[in-house]
């Protein structure tokens, strides 16, 4: 399983947006990248996912560059609602649709009024 | 309208304990896990279930079992309850070839004393 490597802890005042890099250097060929954010006392919940490229939904953008040995989530205009633990992850596709997500310690982000 | 949802949220018991945690999806989905999170907050998979057949089994003590009487039901049993099980237990779900992308429940914290 491919390893991640994640900044601990970000600090972002309320409206700037925050761009939180992750990196993967043996990532396989079969695998997503996939961001998942949990609040405390909750579950994570899938963010976003991508192979390569840019990959953008109505909560983030995820850039991937061409080699894939790293990702960047992107938080358009960060809110107090945002602090938050982000987890970057690569999966491994177990087969019979089994899906192995393996957490790292993730990004402990912390939004300032 | 809770799509993953586990019983109890929280449960606190004497070593030596047999408890049972229960997880029900209303998803659809045909793959369901079970994930530790312990103090440091790391999360890793247990169990992983498909159309209800074991797919992973990691390094867990074969105290734990878990069963699946249907494919929206996951449950965790565990046996001979020791300190340092206490930690918070999350179920979770995702499609049939799935690429990572699960539905996590609240969590059950369970603290054994």
């Amino acid at each position: 399983l491919a390893k991640t490597t994640q900044p601990i802890s970000m600090d972002s005042y309320e409206g700037q947006e925050v761009n939180i890099t992750c990196s993967h250097n043996n990532i396989a060929t079969n695998d997503y990248i996939t961001w998942y954010q949990q609040f405390p006392s909750q579950g994570p919940r899938f963010i976003i996912q991508g192979y390569k490229t840019k990959v953008t939904n109505e909560v983030a953008s995820l850039f991937i560059p061409a080699d894939r040995k790293s990702s960047t989530l992107s938080l358009p205009r960060v809110s107090l609602s945002d602090t938050a633990v982000y987890y970057c992850l690569v999966g491994e596709d177990s087969g019979a649709g089994s899906y192995q997500l393996t957490f790292g310690k993730g990004t402990k982000l912390s939004v300032i009024p | 309208d809770t799509a993953v949802s586990q019983t109890p949220k929280y449960l606190v018991t004497q070593m030596g304990n047999d408890k049972s945690i229960k997880c029900e999806q209303n998803l659809g989905h045909d793959t369901m896990y079970w994930y530790k999170q312990d103090s440091k907050k790391f999360l890793k998979i247990m169990f992983s279930y498909n159309n209800k057949e074991l797919i992973i089994n990691e390094t867990v003590p074969n105290r734990f079992s878990p069963k699946s009487p249907d494919k929206a039901h996951l449950n965790l049993h565990i046996n001979s309850l020791e300190l340092g099980d206490s930690a918070v237990y999350f179920c979770a779900s995702s499609q049939v070839a799935g690429t990572g992308q699960s539905t996590f429940g609240s969590g059950t914290r369970l603290t054994v004393v």
